[in-house]
């Protein structure tokens, strides 16, 4: 039972440098997430996206980009590296109604420097 | 405005101790769901609980209880006779049937509870 896979687990990127964060999901759900995590801070939206070809910004996207080309995949992507972007990273997914828990990857713990 | 408030930011408990964690939210919605997860210092999130505002009715797992007033807006979350396993970050999130994101996860601020042997 994969679930919400995420990668990489760690990640130290240079000022202005670019990544993509990946994230996999097995279940065939259709609403996926993408939040981050600063100390004491909780957990805050970044972007969703509530099926293939749909995404949607939450509430923190600047300095982010997402795509969701299939059900299963919803990859992040960070362009120009800033030091305010050091955070954890979470991808969830769930089916399309709030009453079912959303289920988390392990996370990406990154870095910028 | 925060929607999810979670008002103790630490708290530490000798092992065998009964702890309750606090949480207070705020929505218009009529429909909406209420969940507790929590970290372990490993850093995953684990679900704990689902609460929907029809169901007032307390839970109890384990050590584990939960008391939804719908009165008071609170969710609150008791672990008996602490464990130090259960030194953890707990989150309270709220998910809302009209939100416009797609019923993502509001979280409060977390909760560190450290429990000492």
């Amino acid at each position: 039972n994969a679930g919400v896979t995420q990668t990489p687990k760690f990640r130290i990127l240079k000022i202005g440098q670019s990544m993509t964060l990946q994230c996999a999901q097995d279940m065939n759900h259709n609403y996926m997430y993408w939040y981050r995590q600063d100390p004491g801070m909780g957990l805050k939206l970044i972007y969703y996206s509530v099926g293939a070809g749909i995404t949607d910004k939450g509430e923190v996207p600047n300095g982010y980009n997402v795509s969701r080309s299939t059900t299963e995949d919803f990859p992040l992507r960070l362009e120009l590296a800033a030091p305010s972007q050091t955070s954890v990273y979470f991808c969830a997914s769930s089916y399309a109604t709030g009453r079912q828990p959303q289920h988390f990857g392990d996370g990406t713990r990154l870095s910028i420097l | 405005a925060q929607k999810v408030t979670q008002a103790q930011t630490e708290i530490s408990v000798v092992e065998k101790e009964d702890v309750t964690l606090d949480c207070v939210y705020e929505t218009r919605d009529t429909t909406y769901y209420l969940f507790w997860y929590k970290q372990p210092p490993s850093g995953e999130l684990v679900f704990l609980i689902r609460r929907n505002s029809f169901d007032e009715q307390n839970e109890i797992s384990g050590r584990y209880s939960w008391n939804f007033q719908k009165s008071t807006s609170s969710f609150n979350f008791t672990i008996t006779a602490s464990q130090v396993v259960d030194s953890a970050v707990y989150f309270c999130a709220l998910s809302e049937d009209n939100s416009n994101s797609g019923y993502a996860l509001n979280f409060g601020k977390g909760t560190s509870l450290l429990v000492t042997p």
